[in-house]
Parts: structure tokens; sequence; C-alpha cells
């Protein structure tokens, strides 16, 4: 079964410029989200999707970030502008509906787009 | 507001020996409790896991146990092994399917 792939996993740009960061959760998980981790920190959810519907973006700084999930299946997420502090791991991650599969539900990551703003 | 908590930033354990991360939560409405483990470099793997109706799940050197009265999850490795060393983040579920994760536990398995 193939994981949750992630482009670019590394990036730098500097202050202002715009970034953006793809996503392809695994075939069948009908919920995507996008996490920021940063150093020494555990991961933050910035936004959640089912199906192509948002659930939850309470925490996503929406003058700044966003996400689309247009048709299911792929997700990106954009900063523009970017801010030094946004500099960061952007995890993202899927997993089956609880209804999908018995109960115990698990979430999988991606291995991470690496951000440095400079 | 962090609802996972995990106290201890950072462990070491001779090799062989046991290993116990430890994490509290503050949800009790949490179903579903879930280990990390992250590399470097790596996104975080998954571990091992635990619906709230049980206290106790293991699988080959690992296992998690569960004091819903206490709001207290352990993972518990034996025994520990170099390959172990990584950073272990705990995760719990709420019924929205949303999942929230504690700020780690780096863990160094000395040779």
């Amino acid at each position: 079964e193939a994981g949750v792939a992630q482009s670019p996993r590394y990036k730098i740009i500097e202050k202002r410029q715009s970034v953006a960061f793809w996503c392809n959760p695994i075939s069948g998980h009908a919920t995507l989200y996008w996490y920021q981790q940063i150093l020494g920190q555990g991961p933050k959810l910035l936004i959640q999707f089912q199906n192509n519907g948002v659930v939850d973006d309470s925490q996503l700084p929406k003058d700044r970030f966003s996400a689309e999930r247009l048709k299911g299946v792929d997700s990106t997420l954009k900063i523009q502008p970017a801010k030094l502090e946004d500099s960061a791991v952007y995890l993202c991650a899927s997993s089956f509906l609880p209804g999908q599969r018995t109960f115990g539900n698990t979430i999988y990551f991606g291995e991470g787009s690496w951000l440095t703003v400079v | 507001d962090q609802q996972v908590k995990q106290n201890s930033p950072s462990l070491s354990v001779q090799e062989g020996r046991i290993s116990i991360l430890n994490c509290d939560y503050t949800n009790s409405m949490f179903d579903y409790f879930l280990w990390y483990k992250k590399y470097p470099a790596e996104g975080p793997t998954f571990l091992i896991s635990i619906s709230s109706i049980k206290d106790k799940n293991e699988d080959g050197r690992f296992t998690v146990f569960l004091n819903k009265s206490a709001k207290h999850l352990s993972l518990h490795i034996v025994p520990s092994q170099p390959g172990d060393s990584a950073v272990y983040f705990c995760a719990a579920r709420d019924t929205g399917n949303q999942f929230y994760f504690g700020t780690g536990t780096s863990l160094t398995v000395i040779p």
C-alpha cells in the first residue's frame, strides 16, 4: 500500500514570498489533515478535510494560509506571504472515516515538507 | 491549551533495559490513543494504539497501558534497542476524528 506522498521535501524562500505544498493521501482515505510542526514541538493541526469539505480550520492563519482539496483526493497548502515564524515542517496525514473500518482508526503521515523562511 | 502532554522531553536508557514513556491528557471524551515514532528528517510513523475500552495493548516489544481514571497512558519498550532511539509522540483522537499530539519525548538507547 502506497503511503502519503508530499512534495516538495525541502523549500527555502525569502519572507513575503509564497510557497505551495502538495499532498496525495493513501488511497481510500476520506480524511486529510495538514499539520504544522515547529522544531521541539508536537504537530499542530492547521486544517482537516473530510472528502473535499473542510471539517476544521480553526487554527489556520487565514490571512496568509489557504488549503484546498478540490476532488476529495489531492490537497495543496499555500502560504502567501510567508513570515519568518512559518519556518516549520508541514505534515500531511490521512485516515479512514471511523465508519469505513472497524473501530481503531489510525492517522498516517507523509515525510513532511520542510520550509525555511529567511 | 495543550490537551495531550508529555512532561519528559528526553529519556536515556541502557540497551536491554525497559523504556517507559509517559503521556497525560485532559479530555475525557478521547476514544482512541496512539503512539508515533519519529526519526530526524522523516514524518511520524505509527507504532501502536489502544482504544479507550481497553487498558493494555501489546505488540512485540511494545506495550501501551491506559489508565482512564488518571487520564494517563504509557508506552513500554522491552528490551530497548539502539534502533529505538527516536522522538516518540503520543496522540489522542476525539469523536470528531481529530487527533491531538503531545510535544514528544526524545528517547536515547545507549549501547
